[in-house]
Formats: C-alpha cells, structure tokens, sequence
C-alpha cells in the first residue's frame, strides 16, 4: 500500500546497535501501528498510536520504543538490537472503530 | 490473550480447483477481517465481514462470518496462479482495542 511507506526497506545490523525504522502514511488516519512477523507466528503487536499524544504497548513491546512525532508519522527503535529481534517489521494505519488496517511493505531486519 | 487457528496452515493445489480455509477463536468476535500477503509485500485487505452470517464477496473471493462469531471463512473459486501467497484472519471483540492476527494458510497453486 504506497499510502503507508516504510523506511529503510532492508536492514543488516550488528548486535548492540541502535536502530530505527521509520513509517510515514498519507492516508490522514489517526491510528498507527508497530507489528513484527515470523515464520508461522503471524503479526505480533509490538507498539500502537491512536493519535500524536499517546503511546500504548501491545503483546510484545519489551526491547523497543517508539515516538509519534506527528500524525504522518511513526518510528519504532531497537535501543540495543539482538539477534532474536530479527525479522519483518510492518506499520499499519486505521481509522478509527472497527475499521480495518491497511500496512506498508515492511523492513527486513536482519541482526547479526 | 485471545488467539486465533488457521487451518490448514498450508496447501498445495492445481490450478482451476477451489479453495476453502478457516480461521477459529476461542473468544466471540464482532469483526472478521481477510488479508493476503505476497512475498516482498504487506498484507492487502480482501474482505471485511461485521455481522454474524454475514456473506460478503471480493471477485473469485467469497468469505462468510460464522453464525457462532466464533469462527469466519475464506473460499476462492477457480484458483489461478496469482492467489499463491499467504492468507491471513483477523478478529476483534467488543472489549479489544485492536485487531488479533491468525498465523496464515500458506497457498501453493500448481499450474
């Protein structure tokens, strides 16, 4: 969906570096999402956003962060990254209620 | 937490065939939602299903909401070779503020 763009798209880092990866939507939603996926697993929710003042943790937040610096936007960190943070890395917007979610192409974490 | 079965978690078959899968909750949902994801891409919404029995169609795509809100399906009719990918469910209750992910049917379609 180009109307959620993430960024880098590939990443190969280090054990112990700090990472950020970034998302930005035109799509004017309010809600924005952090979601990680492994093999098998499905999307697991990492961090939510319902508007730029507030920040909630979801299933599976410990070892990241995240900052909404305004409605476009929405980054997530891995302050320290490990090896088992490797993997797919999606952002997703919704508007608001039941509505569905729509998701950027997602970045490709590799920690080596 | 509430989580969601797929099944199968993966198949293969001949183009020109049929295709069923489901997706299960231990909880009632009010929202059942569709997406197919293709490699190198996020999931796509296919279908969006908000009432119990609900019936609702995307082309070739046809997915219900199960009477018991327990359960939703997907069928796609007459495969072809561009619905390989992986189809994932989502649900949501009355009293969760986000959409609960299924671990996805993996689809092969051999020509």
């Amino acid at each position: 969906d180009a109307d959620v763009t993430q960024t880098p798209r590939n990443r190969i880092t280090k054990t112990g570096k700090r990472i950020m990866l970034e998302c930005s939507q035109t799509k004017g939603h309010d809600r924005m999402y952090w979601y990680r996926q492994d093999p098998g697993l499905g999307l697991r929710l990492i961090y939510y956003s319902f508007d730029v003042k507030d920040i909630n943790k979801g299933e599976i937040s410990d070892g990241y962060s995240v900052s909404r610096q305004a409605q476009a936007k929405f980054s997530l960190s891995l302050e320290s990254a490990i090896p088992n943070q490797t993997a797919l890395y999606f952002c997703a917007t919704s508007d608001m209620g039941q509505q569905p979610q729509h998701f950027g192409d997602g970045t490709r974490l590799s920690i080596l | 937490g509430q989580q969601l079965n797929q099944s199968p978690q993966s198949m293969f078959i001949q183009e020109g065939e049929d295709v069923s899968m489901n997706c299960t909750s231990s909880s009632i949902f009010n929202t059942w939602l569709w997406y197919k994801q293709e490699p190198g891409e996020g999931p796509v919404l296919l279908i969006a299903l908000y009432k119990a029995g609900e019936l609702t169609s995307n082309g070739r795509l046809t997915a219900q909401f199960g009477i018991t809100r327990k359960d939703s399906f997907l069928n796609i009719s007459a495969s072809i070779p561009s619905d390989v990918g992986i189809y994932f469910c989502a649900g949501r209750d009355n009293y969760g503020q986000n959409f609960v992910f299924g671990p996805g049917t993996r689809l092969s379609v051999l020509p």
